[in-house]
């Protein structure tokens, strides 16, 4: 069955430094992926998602980017981050494989607490 | 754009109590998704229906599709059954999901 890798698990960065979160997935290929953050007390919200190799797209205007360099492998990035980037980050895979194998069910990463000070 | 509401926000409970958490939605969906949310963050999904009802031991959760509304059911419930669940319907033509706030659910031995 899918699985998803997401690390590390807390960080905690100074106010302008670089972020990298990575995940991967195993057991199925050509997956839709996605990042996902949630703030303290609030729902899920939609960051990035990818539908196969360098293909992202952004739900909403920030300073993060992401990169899909390989089919299993998803990176959120930032150069320089911010205090209110703050945030629980969760990577997902929802949808995509193909035919027969196509991921109807959620799986989620274990998540990123994310500190910035 | 899909409008997700979940009630109750929070739920306190006695071990053993019957729980409803009740989820509606605005737009025409494909299936719908009910999610787990340990403290540490983590989350599992519990179900995946387009109709009817679905049952995973002392888990239960329906879906009306005319209405527009799911409910998810805890019997029998137990302190380790404490987290927040989390509706997320999923539109029809779609796989993005869209989420609700979520039920902050506490058991109390």
């Amino acid at each position: 069955s899918q699985t998803i890798h997401q690390w590390p698990a807390t960080l905690v960065q100074p106010v302008g430094s670089p972020l990298s979160l990575e995940c991967t997935v195993e057991g199925t290929s050509n997956p839709n992926l996605y990042w996902y953050r949630q703030a303290a007390g609030r729902g899920l919200q939609l960051l990035f998602y990818s539908v196969g190799i360098g293909q992202i797209s952004s739900e909403v205007p920030q300073n993060l980017s992401a990169s899909r360099p390989q089919d299993r492998q998803f990176i959120l990035s930032s150069k320089k981050l911010l205090l209110s980037d703050s945030g629980f980050y969760l990577c997902a895979l929802h949808g995509g494989g193909g035919g027969a194998r196509r991921n109807t069910e959620a799986f989620f990463g274990q998540g990123t607490r994310l500190t910035v000070v | 754009k899909n409008e997700v509401e979940q009630s109750p926000q929070n739920l306190t409970a006695q071990e053993g109590e019957f729980i409803t958490i009740n989820c509606s939605y605005s737009v025409g969906i494909s299936a719908l998704h009910w999610l787990q949310q340990h403290p540490g963050g983590g989350i599992v999904s519990l179900f995946m229906l387009s109709s009817g009802k679905k049952k995973h031991g002392r888990l239960i959760a329906t879906i009306n599709i005319q209405e527009k509304h799911s409910s998810l059911h805890i019997t029998a419930s137990h302190p380790r059954d404490s987290a927040v669940y989390i509706c997320a319907p999923r539109e029809a033509g779609s796989y993005q999901l869209t989420f609700g706030k979520g039920t902050k659910l506490s058991v109390i031995p």
